[in-house]
């Protein structure tokens, strides 16, 4: 069974651009999870999409947005980019029950130039 | 509050047992996790535990919990090369329902040596 999928893999932008980073959760999984990873730290919650609706956001600015679509696919846009934006972002999809594992992807490696 | 602490290194030799230590504060946390990341890639579930269990063992990976002292550890039996990775901690903090966040310690970079 396919993992979750993350795209594209790596990414190089300038600040002030925006970008938009995309997910397909595990087959079956409803609930997927947007995290940010910089250098050295541990990852950071930014949002939690559940059945295509919002169900918990993180301290980030509202330049960060996401959305869920049909399929259970997810998008994180960031507009505005910053030097402080580059990080990894992780992509986690769970299942339906509360609680589930989340199980993430390999991550956007997000430059900021 | 919420916050997830870690030591950041650990060393030990191959075939040695290694302990990654792990402290929360959010008595509220119903599920606790370990994950692995290597080098350039995402995080790997390696195994978790409900808050209402103090032991779960899972091959060579034993986790202890400790509710009261709200410390969490991972023992790796028989550490092998292939083991060197970060190891993170994590809590799950729920706000109900299905909503619900982790919360991850920085992560303790675990060496082995041959």
């Amino acid at each position: 069974d396919a993992g979750v999928t993350q795209s594209p893999t790596h990414l190089i932008k300038t600040r002030g651009q925006h970008v938009t980073l995309r997910c397909s959760p595990i087959s079956g999984h409803k609930s997927v999870s947007w995290y940010q990873q910089v250098l050295g730290q541990g990852p950071q919650f930014i949002f939690q999409y559940y059945e295509k609706e919002e169900r918990g956001r993180g301290n980030f600015p509202d330049r960060f947005s996401a959305r869920q679509f049909p399929n259970y696919s997810s998008e994180l846009n960031v507009n505005a980019l910053l030097l402080g934006d580059s990080a990894l972002y992780l992509c986690a999809s769970s299942g339906r029950a509360r609680d589930s594992p989340l199980h993430f992807g390999n991550g956007t490696r997000l430059t900021v130039t | 509050g919420e916050d997830v602490e870690q030591s950041l290194f650990l060393s030990v030799r191959e075939g040695d047992s290694s302990v990654i230590n792990c402290t929360y504060t959010d008595s509220s946390s119903t599920y606790l996790y370990w994950y692995k990341q290597e080098p350039g890639a995402g995080l790997q579930l390696l195994t978790y535990i409900f808050s209402n269990m103090d032991m779960k063992q899972d091959q060579r990976l034993t986790v202890l919990l400790n509710k009261k002292d709200k410390h969490l550890s991972l023992r790796i039996a028989d550490t092998q090369t292939g083991d060197s990775a970060i190891y993170f901690c994590a809590e799950s903090i729920s706000s109900g329902g299905s909503n619900y966040k982790l919360t991850f310690g920085k992560g303790t970079l675990l060496t082995v040596n041959p």
